[in-house]
């Protein structure tokens, strides 16, 4: 079945820790995005792209990093982890019909 | 710049209709969706109009007035389980959709 996945779901880790949110699209979509959301709050765009070796920051001031070497594959890394990072980050892909997005991943840092 | 305009809360009751409102000034565009989202879950996919009108599927129709900027999103027969953020999104031709700060929904008894 074609979908978007995301891991982990939930992640709680001390500060100055390195991480790595993964995201993967069986849809075969060429645009990928990561939207930062902190409850209640709307979504902020922090990074898109359009295709392989393709990335861009978005709106949202952000210090995590992306990449993209697969068309299904687009993690994001954040080198040293702080209080302030804490919040709810989505993977999404898209077609002409519209975005799906991944379960996302609730981060904690303490 | 991008805005977009949901009202922030609003109460509804079981078995009634509710309407949300959604105005946008944008730079471009190329439609609007709308999605809904749960407390803690990934927004899922409602309904896009990119032509005026009214777009019809199920309990759920959605309305665009492109020349005033305005849609909205209609639930009929609601449900305890449509208790949920309602999103207003609008793909402007770049890069992503802008969303707005979403419309809480509660459905009481």
């Amino acid at each position: 079945e074609a979908d978007i996945y995301q891991t982990p779901r939930y992640l709680v880790i001390g500060t100055g820790k390195k991480i790595t949110l993964e995201c993967s699209q069986t849809m075969g979509h060429d645009k990928m995005y990561w939207y930062q959301q902190d409850p209640g709050m709307e979504l902020h765009l922090i990074h898109y792209s359009y295709g392989v070796n393709s990335t861009e920051k978005g709106d949202l001031s952000s210090e995590s990093t992306v990449s993209r070497i697969r068309t299904e594959h687009f993690p994001l890394t954040l080198e040293s982890a702080r209080p302030s990072h804490t919040s709810q980050y989505l993977c999404a892909s898209s077609d002409l019909y519209g975005y799906t997005f991944g379960s996302g991943t609730r981060l904690t840092v303490v | 710049g991008q805005n977009i305009d949901q009202p922030t809360e609003m109460t509804a009751t079981e078995g009634a209709i509710v309407q949300i409102n959604c105005t946008y000034q944008t730079s471009g565009f190329n439609g609007l969706f709308w999605y809904q989202q749960h407390a803690g879950e990934a927004p899922t996919f409602l309904s896009y109009n990119v032509l005026d009108g009214l777009e019809e599927k199920g309990r759920f129709s959605s309305f665009l007035s492109r020349s005033k900027g305005y849609s909205y999103l209609l639930l009929k027969e609601l449900q305890m389980k449509d208790s949920a953020s309602y999103l207003c999104a609008v793909n402007t031709g770049r890069r992503a959709l802008t969303f707005g700060s979403g419309t809480r929904l509660q459905v009481q008894p």
